[in-house]
């Protein structure tokens, strides 16, 4: 069954410097795929989904995510860090053997002023 | 439009208990999809109700139930608890067909302690 793998539950980073999320997919079809986060306290809200549709996916608050197909990857990133972005991230997959969401495990990003 | 609440945020239970949390979707939204979260095995789903039919489910056990009503609030039912069904419980909704597929808005869940 497909699943996502996201490398490193913990990501510090300093504000104003990269942000980059890895998550790695198992499949053998395109799948969707999707970046989750989690703020403290709050539900999840999508920050993007890859559909097929274009390789590169921007999504809000500055995310983007760069779907790479022979290294079964979804990495997410963004280019400056700011203090708000602290909160927990998950990479999804939906499943096409048995159509269901699948997450990962999450990072969880920390920002240093 | 107000976002995806559910009811009541905190709740503790005994083994042995059942409990039943409740989710109201954004106004408009048909599709409803239930997720369990636990610190040991991460976000899990559930199940996913559109038009009041249950159209897919996780890998849970019989205990684990739920139902969708005509105005598309939803509840979810869990019988005989055990202590490792303390979680947090999250709903979410989306407002096309698509459901999972498509994006969906997370409530701020139901907080379950089992002792």
């Amino acid at each position: 069954a497909q699943s996502v793998t996201q490398l490193g539950s913990h990501v510090s980073v300093s504000e104003g410097a990269l942000v980059l999320l890895r998550c790695n997919y198992s499949s053998s079809v395109p799948p969707y795929l999707f970046w989750y986060v989690q703020y403290p306290n709050q539900g999840l809200q999508l920050l993007l989904k890859y559909t097929s549709a274009a390789t590169l996916v921007k999504g809000i608050n500055g995310f983007e995510a760069e779907f790479k197909k022979s290294e079964t990857s979804f990495h997410l990133t963004k280019p400056s860090a700011h203090m708000s972005d602290a909160a927990e991230y998950f990479c999804a997959v939906i499943r096409s053997n048995d159509y269901k969401l699948s997450f990962g495990a999450g990072t969880t990003v920390t920002v240093r002023a | 439009k107000a976002g995806v609440t559910q009811t009541p945020r905190y709740l503790i239970k005994t083994r042995g208990q059942q409990v039943t949390l409740s989710c109201s979707p954004i106004s408009g939204h048909r599709s409803v999809s239930w997720y369990q979260q636990t610190p040991g095995q991460g976000l899990q789903f559930l199940f996913e109700y559109f038009s009041e039919t249950q159209r897919n489910k996780g890998n849970f056990p019989g205990r684990f139930s739920g139902r969708q009503f005509s105005n598309s609030r939803s509840e979810m039912n869990v019988s005989t608890l055990e202590l490792g069904d303390s979680a947090l419980y999250l709903c979410a909704s989306s407002s096309s067909g698509g459901g999972i597929y498509n994006e969906q808005f997370f409530g701020p869940g139901t907080r379950l302690t089992v002792l």
